[in-house]
């Protein structure tokens, strides 16, 4: 069992729906979360950064952590067609960049 | 500011052959990484720099080498190129270590070991 899951998609929806990305984990230890968006054929490139529970909220991008479902979310409102990408979750139980986790990601369709 | 840059974008080894993959970053990071990313998986960490003259391995360092001789560079060597090291590599670059601070990463190098 990997220790983040991501559901692969693709996602598809309209234009201007409100879109939610989850990642569920199996490691109670971890408190520090990120989201990373990732273009076809680029590097990922930082979202969201949460630190523990609760919501983190960034122009029409939300985060959301709940610790006792080991569960994450990235929300993204009025969705656009460059919002389409793949977006990757990763997670560490140590303020430390060398123990990130990484999500395999999910692939985001936005149609016009 | 170029950001991360890494080369070569594509290439295609046979078995047991060599090479390195080429990264520099020109943002003064002291934090250096080599990821592979394969369908499926996230990320993996192959080996990651702390500053010139230190290196150390990730998850999955097995088959590859680093060096890391001055701040803005950091090479990957492949020795011996088996078919499990068919994926795409990603250089990355970081000002600090703590989980917040943003890993900028280079494009990526996609190989094919045949």
């Amino acid at each position: 069992q990997k220790e983040v899951e991501q559901d692969p998609g693709p996602l598809s929806v309209p234009e201007g729906a409100i879109v939610s990305l989850n990642c569920t984990y199996s490691n109670s230890a971890f408190q520090y979360f990120m989201w990373y968006r990732q273009y076809s054929r680029k590097g990922p490139e930082l979202l969201m950064y949460t630190y523990s529970s609760g919501n983190k909220e960034d122009g029409r991008f939300t985060a959301q952590v709940d610790k006792s479902s080991k569960y994450i979310s990235l929300f993204i409102r009025d969705s656009q067609p460059s919002d389409s990408a793949t977006y990757l979750c990763a997670m560490s139980p140590m303020d430390s960049n060398y123990q990130l986790i990484w999500g395999a990601g999910t692939k985001l369709i936005i149609k016009p | 500011n170029a950001g991360v840059t890494q080369t070569p974008k594509f290439r295609i080894l046979k078995i047991g052959q060599s090479m390195t993959l080429q990264c520099t970053q020109d943002m003064n990071h002291n934090y250096m990484y080599w990821y592979r990313q394969d369908p499926g998986m996230g990320l993996k960490l192959i080996y990651y720099s702390v500053g010139a003259g230190i290196t150390d391995k990730g998850e999955v360092p097995n088959g590859y080498n680093v060096s890391r001789s001055t701040t803005e560079d950091f090479p990957l060597r492949l020795e011996l190129a088996a078919p499990s090291q068919t994926s795409v590599y990603f250089c990355a670059s970081s000002a600090t270590v703590t989980s917040g601070n943003t890993i900028y990463f280079g494009e990526g190098s996609w190989l094919t070991v045949v």
